[in-house]
C-alpha cells in the first residue's frame, strides 16, 4: 500500500532564505509524485510533478524537487523564499494499482510561514 | 479553458439532514475525484470515477455517502443523513488521464450543526 509522510507540519523561514519541505513516500511500484500548493481561500494548484523522467523536477514560482528512489524521498526546495510563498503544501503519491487504476494519496500538509 | 466548477460554495445544515454537492469538471477530462478535507488535514479521496464508472470508492462511507456521474460529465456527491464529523471542505478534481495532474475546484465548505 502506498503512503506519504510530510515530516514537518510547519516550516518557518525568513524572506530571502532557502525553503526545504520534506516528503517521504512508500510505494510498491514506480510512483508518480506531485507537490500541490493551497493558498488561503484558494484552490489547490499543481507546483510540479515527477513521472519517471528526469529526477530533478522544476516547477512554477522557482520551486523544484528531487526524486531520490534510494531514500524514497521527494523534497521540495526553493533557493529564496518570498512572502507570497506562504501557504499550505501537499505532497502526493499516485501509484498504479492492480487493475490499472491510479489512486492518489495526499500527505497531511506542511504550512510554510515566511517572515519579513 | 474553464476550470472545475463546484456548487454550492458554502452549506450549513443540521445533523441528520441531507445535502448534495455538484461538480462540473474540465471539458474532456475523463477522470473525476471527490475529496474530503477536514480542517488541518490533507484531502482524503472519497471516490474516483473514470468516465461514468467507479474506479475506487474504498474510503467512501457508503452507509451515508453516495456519488454518481451520469453520462460521464457532471457529478453529484450526497450525504444522507449528515453527522457532525462530516463538517469539512469537499473538493472535486478532474484530470485528463489517470494518475496525471489534477485540476481542483474551489470546494464546498460544509458545516453540520
Amino acid at each position: 500500500a502506498q503512503s506519504v509522510t510530510q515530516l514537518d507540519s510547519h516550516v518557518s523561514v525568513s524572506e530571502g532564505t532557502p525553503v526545504l519541505l520534506r516528503c517521504n513516500y512508500s510505494s510498491s511500484y514506480s510512483p508518480s509524485l506531485f507537490w500541490y500548493v493551497q493558498h488561503p481561500n484558494k484552490g489547490l494548484q499543481l507546483l510540479l510533478k515527477y513521472t519517471s523522467a528526469a529526477t530533478l523536477v522544476k516547477g512554477i514560482n522557482g520551486f523544484e524537487a528531487e526524486f531520490k528512489k534510494s531514500e524514497t524521498s521527494f523534497h521540495l526546495t526553493k533557493p529564496s523564499a518570498h512572502m507570497s510563498d506562504a501557504a499550505e503544501y501537499f505532497c502526493v503519491v499516485s501509484d498504479e494499482q492492480s487493475g490499472g487504476s491510479y489512486i492518489p494519496t495526499f500527505g497531511r500538509g506542511t504550512s510554510l510561514i515566511v517572515h519579513p | 479553458e474553464a476550470g472545475v466548477a463546484q456548487s454550492p460554495r458554502y452549506k450549513i445544515i443540521e445533523k441528520r439532514q441531507s445535502v448534495a454537492f455538484w461538480c462540473n469538471p474540465i471539458s474532456g477530462h475523463a477522470t473525476l475525484y471527490w475529496y474530503q478535507q477536514i480542517l488541518g488535514q490533507g484531502p482524503k479521496l472519497l471516490i474516483q470515477f473514470q468516465n461514468n464508472g467507479v474506479v475506487d470508492d474504498s474510503q467512501l462511507p457508503k452507509d451515508r455517502f453516495s456519488a454518481e456521474r451520469l453520462k460521464g460529465v457532471d457529478s453529484t456527491l450526497k450525504i444522507q443523513p449528515a453527522k457532525l464529523e462530516d463538517s469539512a471542505v469537499y473538493l472535486c478534481a478532474s484530470s485528463s488521464r489517470r494518475g496525471d495532474e489534477q485540476f481542483f475546484g474551489p470546494g464546498t465548505r460544509l458545516t453540520v450543526l
